[in-house]
């Protein structure tokens, strides 16, 4: 079987304090991974993704996210957060030999106080 | 990135009544697309996958006669509610898969927020 698990379903930072949005998948094979952001009324939009290139990923507005393949884990860090990062963050797990179905987590809610 | 459009970008329709929801990939050609449900702060739930030129599979639980999609061209999907009904109300979703250099990578459309009265 295969899931996703976003940990905290709310995480609430300040203002120009790192954020850590976790996120843990369990599959028997080896799986790409994405981070998308969805602001209020809005659609997804990617922040990231890992496909079996570099580890740790560098994606917009400064976050990035490292897959530790050990913990199953693709969390997903800023070192300082803004007021504009205040959204919903969905982790994704596709695996290889289906690219037609994506596993959603199922969201952090991300509140930053001034 | 590519760009996915869905249109309209809210609706309000009587009980009863039909709507048609569009998703268009501007910058690229989908072979695929997908349409999602999301209640309020829930995920995404896929209803089904649409397929250029042939008929759509359903998830479980979604009825095909309720939720017609069509997938007619490489370019645009609709999902069409049909005799709406206030349980219907709902943020719908629709992505494209990507191609070339996006290839794996899903594109969301900006959402359709659907009111039933």
């Amino acid at each position: 079987a295969q899931s996703v698990t976003q940990l905290d379903s709310h995480v609430s930072v300040s203002e120009g304090t790192p954020v850590l949005l976790r996120c843990n998948y369990s599959s028997s094979y080896s799986p790409s991974l994405f981070w998308y952001v969805q602001h209020p009324n809005k659609g997804l939009q990617l922040l990231l993704k890992y496909t079996s290139a570099a580890t740790l990923v560098k994606g917009i507005n400064g976050f990035e996210a490292e897959f530790k393949k050990s913990e199953t884990s693709f969390h997903l860090t800023k070192p300082s957060a803004h007021m504009s990062d205040a959204a919903e963050y969905f982790c994704v797990v596709v695996l290889p030999h289906n690219f037609n179905k994506f596993y959603f987590g199922s969201g952090t809610k991300l509140n930053v106080k001034p | 990135g590519a760009v996915v459009s869905q249109h309209p970008s809210r609706v309000i329709c009587k009980s009863g009544t039909s709507v048609k929801i569009e998703c268009r990939s501007l910058d690229f050609q989908a072979t695929t697309m997908f349409w999602y449900r999301q209640f309020p702060k829930q995920s995404l739930m896929l209803m089904a996958t649409s397929n250029e030129g042939s008929k759509a599979t359903y998830e479980q639980g979604v009825e095909k006669d309720k939720f017609l999609i069509n997938h007619a061209s490489l370019t645009l999907s609709t999902l069409t509610v049909t005799s709406a009904h206030p349980e219907d109300s709902s943020f719908y979703i629709c992505s494209a898969r990507g191609t070339g250099k996006n290839t794996g990578e899903l594109f969301f459309g900006e959402g359709s927020r659907l009111t039933v009265l």
